[in-house]
């Protein structure tokens, strides 16, 4: 079993509709990242949290320590939101990042 | 926002041959550089985690003759593919980050290896 599941694997929506992207996690961390790939391959980091919720324009993010759980939310999404989402961790007492598998957004005009 | 360019951004080699990859923080300095492998619809992998003036520490089951990083300056880590084979082509991804802890790393654009 992988430390970091993301579900689902792909979602396909249309413009405009809210979008959640669920990350969970089987290990003690310090800190989860969202990260978003776009199909050329570049990796753009969206939050970083360790507590309670971030938001940043369409954007927010929110995890549940007690739960080893957190989900991105995507408010009027647009097909410039399509993109692979990526959730990775840090273990408490290390400074690596494990990552989730990802998950294939595809939002249509 | 922090910045972190890869260059080249493709490369494209004959089998034998070697690459180098290099990664540099553009307007901040990295205590510590990661680098990262990922395969076509795969996650991203950790190679190796470099820090300045000491030698990498690679992951279980990379070879560290094969992949050689240099974290020469606290902007400039280079990873170099030695005799590389095709199975060697991937997307090599390397990230900075300002602090020794990876609380806060900021990405590069990656570098696309196709070994012929």
């Amino acid at each position: 079993k992988n430390e970091v599941e993301q579900s689902p694997q792909n979602l396909t929506a249309q413009e405009g509709e809210f979008i959640t992207i669920n990350c969970s996690y089987s290990v003690g961390i310090s800190a989860l990242h969202w990260l978003q790939q776009h199909p050329g391959g570049g990796i753009v980091s969206l939050f970083m949290l360790s507590s309670g919720k971030k938001k940043h324009g369409r954007l927010i993010a929110t995890i549940n320590i007690q739960e080893k759980h957190s989900s991105l939310h995507i408010t009027a999404s647009h097909p410039r939101d399509s993109a692979v989402y990526i959730c990775a961790v840090i273990q408490g007492g290390s400074e690596k990042l494990v990552f989730g598998k990802g998950m294939k957004l595809t939002v249509n005009p | 926002g922090a910045v972190v360019s890869q260059h080249p951004s493709r490369v494209i080699c004959k089998s034998g041959t070697s690459v180098k990859i290099e990664c540099r923080s553009l307007d901040f300095q990295a205590t510590t550089m990661f680098w990262y492998r990922q395969f076509p619809k795969q996650s991203l992998m950790l190679m190796a985690t470099s820090n300045e003036g000491s030698k990498a520490t690679y992951e279980q089951g990379v070879e560290k003759d094969k992949f050689l990083i240099n974290h020469a300056s606290l902007t400039l880590s280079t990873l170099t593919v030695t005799s590389a084979h095709p199975e060697d082509s991937s997307f090599y991804i390397c990230s900075a980050a300002p602090t020794p802890n990876a609380d806060t790393q900021y990405f590069g654009p990656g570098t696309r290896l196709t070994v012929l």
